[in-house]
């Protein structure tokens, strides 16, 4: 099984309609993070969470909102999706105590959202 | 600016070719430096970190270079083989006062065919 599970990994949905992507880890990471991939455009960082009731948010957090349910979960969730949130979405986590390799992101599988 | 570049756009080598992935940052105060493989339709995974006293590091058939003097980075791949298909990502870790902050590459897809 995977460590950083995601859910739903694809899902085509209608403008104006609410969508939530979950997200699962066993890594027992206290970081997440959720990033959105755009073709010619690097990883964007949309929210991160330190802990369970730490939220943050990145470079491109309008439009998104999150919540940290538990160590293991982190959900994104889209409240009224527009087209051009159409994405490929990854969750991440990361463990700061790791030594040298502190900062290492481990990520899902991705979830591919396409908004009509 | 913090921003990272990342060079060829895209690659098409033959199997067991050499081949030399670029990448150029503005990342300032630098903290730490990794490449990414992403294949298609998974995360990233990755391969190697580069701090400020390393100038070279291998990962099997896969060696990376870094220059801190001139801000630029290199992925080599040794006698590719067809799995080494992916984008390789290039992220510069930037401490900042609240933790360091990431800049990511846009990516070098790279296709190796028989």
């Amino acid at each position: 099984d995977a460590d950083v599970t995601q859910t739903p990994r694809n899902r085509i949905t209608k403008t104006g309609k609410r969508i939530m992507l979950e997200c699962s880890q066993t890594k027992g990471h206290d970081r997440m993070y959720w990033y959105r991939q755009d073709p010619g455009l690097g990883l964007r960082l949309i929210y991160y969470s330190f802990d369970v009731k730490d939220i943050n948010k990145g470079e491109i957090s309008d439009g998104y909102s999150v919540s940290r349910q538990a160590q293991a979960k982190f959900s994104l969730s889209l409240e009224s999706a527009i087209p051009n949130q159409t994405a490929l979405y990854f969750c991440a986590t990361s463990d700061p105590s790791a030594g040298s390799n502190t900062g290492e992101l481990f990520f899902g599988e991705g979830s591919r959202l396409t908004v009509l | 600016k913090n921003q990272v570049e990342q060079s060829p756009q895209s690659l098409i080598i033959l199997e067991g070719k050499n081949c030399t992935l670029q990448c150029n940052y503005t990342v300032s105060p630098f903290s730490n430096l990794r490449w990414y493989k992403q294949d298609t339709g998974r995360g990233p995974v990755s391969l190697t970190i580069m701090t400020f006293s390393e100038n070279t590091k291998s990962n099997g058939r896969y060696t990376a270079t870094l220059d801190a003097d001139t801000k630029q980075s290199s992925l080599h791949i040794t006698a590719s083989q067809l799995s080494d298909s992916a984008s390789y990502i290039c992220v510069v870790s930037r401490a900042t006062g609240g933790g360091n902050k990431l800049t990511f590459g846009t990516g070098t897809q790279l296709k190796v065919e028989l």
